[in-house]
């Protein structure tokens, strides 16, 4: 059975920096596709960054230049650095494998893999 | 402001069907990426409910169904229990923003 954890979130000051923590077990993390999303307080879902299998990554521009999303392969970890923190970036953090399907010779690709395991969600609250 | 849209609530009695509509344009669901459905239940993380726009993961019921045409896709519950209350989310890729993107989620209330 595949878990996620979230560790790391807590409150934080106006342009400070966190590292959010994603450990994993019942997957290697380092072939699977990885991604963050947060939920704001009292509101949707949205996606923030992604890791490919190969270690590509991709974040969506609200938070492009500010977080880096990354993985140790011995901890079997994910990772989200988070600089130059603001008000909006105020919210629960979830980590969450991407997976494709398909039944003999097709696959999806990339762009369709979903969301299949979450982790608990951790907690970042950006204020002074 | 989410790229795609979703009705911000629904309601219907025990044993009623209804329907939640996703819409949005053409470069996401109109330029022909799936669309997956997930649950959150109040308190918890979502949960996949439907992916690739009609496929139950093992453990879903089939009380709940989704299809997509065009620049739209729905999710259909029938059978509604009391505790199918919770929000839902639609979700695809847009490639004008190299992303993945969700609806704003819509609050089931079951009468």
């Amino acid at each position: 059975e595949v878990q996620l954890v979230e560790s790391g979130g807590g409150l934080i000051q106006p342009g400070g920096s966190l590292r959010l923590s994603c450990a994993a077990s019942g997957i290697t993390i380092n072939n699977s596709y990885m991604s963050w999303v947060r939920q704001a307080p009292g509101k949707g879902l949205e996606w923030v960054s992604v890791i490919y299998g190969g270690g590509s990554t991709y974040h969506a521009d609200s938070v492009k230049g500010r977080f880096t999303i990354s993985r140790d392969k011995s901890k079997n970890t994910l990772y989200l650095q988070m600089n130059s923190l603001r008000a909006g970036d105020t919210a629960v953090y979830y980590c969450a494998t991407q997976v494709g399907y398909g039944s003999g010779n097709y696959y999806v690709r990339y762009f369709d893999y979903y969301m299949d395991v979450w982790g608990k969600g951790t907690t970042v609250t950006v204020s002074s | 402001h989410s790229v795609l849209t979703q009705p911000p609530s629904v309601s219907g009695a025990p044993g009623q069907r209804v329907t939640i509509s996703c819409t949005g344009g053409s470069s996401n669901i109109g330029a022909g990426y799936d669309v997956h459905w997930y649950q959150q239940l109040p308190g918890t993380a979502p949960k996949v409910l439907i992916y690739g726009n009609n496929n139950r993961p093992s453990g879903v019921p089939d009380r709940f169904s989704g299809s997509k045409s065009g620049t739209s896709a729905s999710l259909a519950i029938t059978g509604l229990q009391p505790d199918d209350e919770a929000d839902y989310y639609c979700q695809s890729y847009d490639s004008s923003l190299s992303g993945w993107v969700f609806g704003g989620g819509t609050k089931l209330t079951v009468l």
